[in-house]
C-alpha cells in the first residue's frame, strides 16, 4: 500500500464523457503532481500544485483539468478525451516543490478511452 | 539540458548472480539523484535518494552508489521477487525547473 490513494483503479470511458481522478495524500506533503506513463516509457510530467496554486503545466491539452480543492486532494477533469490519451495516470506528492525530497507515487488510474 | 541513461534496458539473472545497473546522467547541478522500482500496474516505489559524489545508501540485497556522472544500482544475491523496472531519476537546478528527469528503466528479471 502506498500513502498517495488514486482513485478509480480503472477507468474506461468514451471520446465524448466526462469523469474525473482523484488523489489524496495526507503526509503534510504542500506539493501534488499529475504523471502521465504510456507502456514501458516512464513517467512523462502532466502539472504541479505547490501549496495549492498551480505551478506548472506541461504543455497539457486542455481537455485534461487538473484541480488541488485543498492541501490532501488533487484531482484531474478528464472531458473529449482520444483513444491516445489512453495511459497510466500517476499521482506524487512530495515535501515542498522546492525542496530535494523524493516524490512519493500512488498506484495509478488506468485509463482506456474508447 | 538535463538527460539521464539506463543500461541495460533489460537484464536476466538467475537467483543468486548479483550485477548492477547503471544510470549516467547530465544535469546543470545536481539536487538530487533518485531510484525508484516500478512494479506492473503500479506506481513508481520510492527506494533511494544520493545527494553528492560518494554517497552510498542500502537496503536490504540493493546499494545505490553515486559518482558526478553515473549512479549504480547494485544487487546483490537477488531473488524473483526483485523482479521489476528500476527506474533512475535526477533534479538538477537548471532548466528542468527543478522537476525530476526519468530515465527509461532497466527491466530486471530473476529466475529461480
Amino acid at each position: 500500500d502506498t500513502e498517495v490513494t488514486q482513485t478509480p483503479k480503472h477507468l474506461v470511458m468514451g471520446m465524448t464523457n466526462k469523469k474525473s481522478l482523484k488523489c489524496e495524500q495526507h503526509m503534510g506533503h504542500r506539493a501534488m503532481y499529475w504523471y502521465k506513463q504510456k507502456a514501458k516509457k516512464p513517467p512523462e510530467l502532466m502539472f504541479v500544485y505547490s501549496y495549492e496554486k498551480l505551478s506548472i503545466n506541461e504543455s497539457v491539452p486542455s481537455r485534461f483539468s487538473p484541480e488541488c480543492p485543498n492541501s490532501s486532494l488533487l484531482n484531474l477533469h478528464l472531458h473529449a478525451l482520444q483513444p491516445e490519451d489512453s495511459a497510466l495516470y500517476l499521482c506524487a506528492s512530495s515535501l515542498s516543490q522546492g525542496a530535494d525530497s523524493p516524490l512519493h507515487f500512488g498506484n495509478g488510474t488506468r485509463l482506456t478511452v474508447t | 539540458e538535463d538527460q539521464v541513461t539506463q543500461s541495460p534496458e533489460a537484464l536476466r539473472l538467475q537467483e543468486g548472480e548479483s550485477s548492477s545497473l547503471n544510470c549516467s546522467y547530465t544535469v546543470s547541478g545536481l539536487r538530487g539523484l533518485f531510484w525508484y522500482r516500478q512494479d506492473p500496474g503500479k506506481g513508481p516505489e520510492f527506494l533511494f535518494t544520493l545527494y553528492s559524489a560518494g554517497e552510498e545508501k542500502e537496503k536490504e540485497r540493493l546499494k545505490a552508489t553515486l559518482t558526478k556522472k553515473e549512479s549504480f544500482l547494485h544487487i546483490t544475491a537477488p531473488k524473483p521477487e526483485d523482479s521489476a523496472t528500476y527506474l533512475c531519476a535526477v533534479r538538477g537546478y537548471g532548466g528542468s525547473q527543478g522537476n525530476l528527469i526519468f530515465g527509461k528503466g532497466t527491466k530486471l528479471s530473476v529466475k529461480p
